[in-house]
């Protein structure tokens, strides 16, 4: 089963703009990742977040962490036409030894 | 680092038939995940080895459906009598030590016809 949603489902932008997606989940987690897709291939590990940590940072790539609602955030800054694909968040559950729950993404277009 | 590979890419079959999959992981790493994912949906869940060890499975995974890591290196997925919901992306994902990132392979492609 699906953890939770990823908001918005689809996102369009310009070249240069920032993309936000943000990813709510339902249970208690050790970690939160954040995972890309090209159309019909498989999954890009972008970022991983500790429970106990609220904020990271990788390259263009921001995210944050808020456990008392169950919520994260993944920036994209000075979006590229390459970046256009589908994101995903997922979460490694509390008592769930390494199994990802993934959430049901955002799918981002970025356009020239 | 080779990365995780995964044969065939795409399958397609007749409902009631077999098919297998198969997944090399990293060389290193002793945990090897299944995922399956269908058109417009995360990955769900299928199973979880730690070297040759089956430790959990979904409730998707049917009677039909059997893993297998028989010397801890590579995977083997099978499905019997597929069916058309069976459909779907299976995705394969290693990882060195619990509580950090996977490493997906490219995905198999089943359609069943």
């Amino acid at each position: 089963s699906q953890q939770g949603e990823e908001d918005p489902q689809a996102l369009s932008i310009q070249e240069g703009e920032n993309a936000t997606m943000n990813c709510s989940y339902k249970t208690s987690i050790n970690n939160l990742q954040w995972y890309r897709q090209n159309s019909g291939r498989g999954l890009v590990h972008l970022i991983l977040i500790r429970s106990n940590e609220r904020e990271k940072h990788s390259g263009r790539l921001r995210v944050t962490l808020d456990t008392s609602k169950k919520s994260s955030s993944l920036l994209i800054t000075a979006s590229r036409a390459a970046d256009t694909a589908s994101y995903f968040c997922a979460t490694e559950n509390t008592g769930t030894a390494s199994k990802l729950t993934f959430g049901t993404g955002t799918r981002l277009q970025v356009t020239l | 680092d080779t990365g995780v590979s995964q044969d065939p890419r795409h399958k397609i079959t007749k409902r009631g038939q077999n098919v297998t999959f198969r997944c090399d992981p990293i060389s290193e790493h002793n945990r090897l995940y299944w995922y399956r994912q269908t058109l417009g949906q995360g990955p769900e869940f299928l199973t979880y080895f730690q070297n040759e060890a089956q430790l959990e499975k979904s409730r998707l995974l049917s009677d039909r459906f059997s893993a297998e890591r028989p010397k801890g290196s590579f995977s083997t997925l099978e499905i019997q009598r597929t069916e058309q919901g069976d459909s779907a992306m299976y995705l394969c994902a290693s990882s060195l030590v619990e509580r950090e990132k996977q490493y997906f392979g490219p995905g198999t492609r089943l359609t069943v016809t």
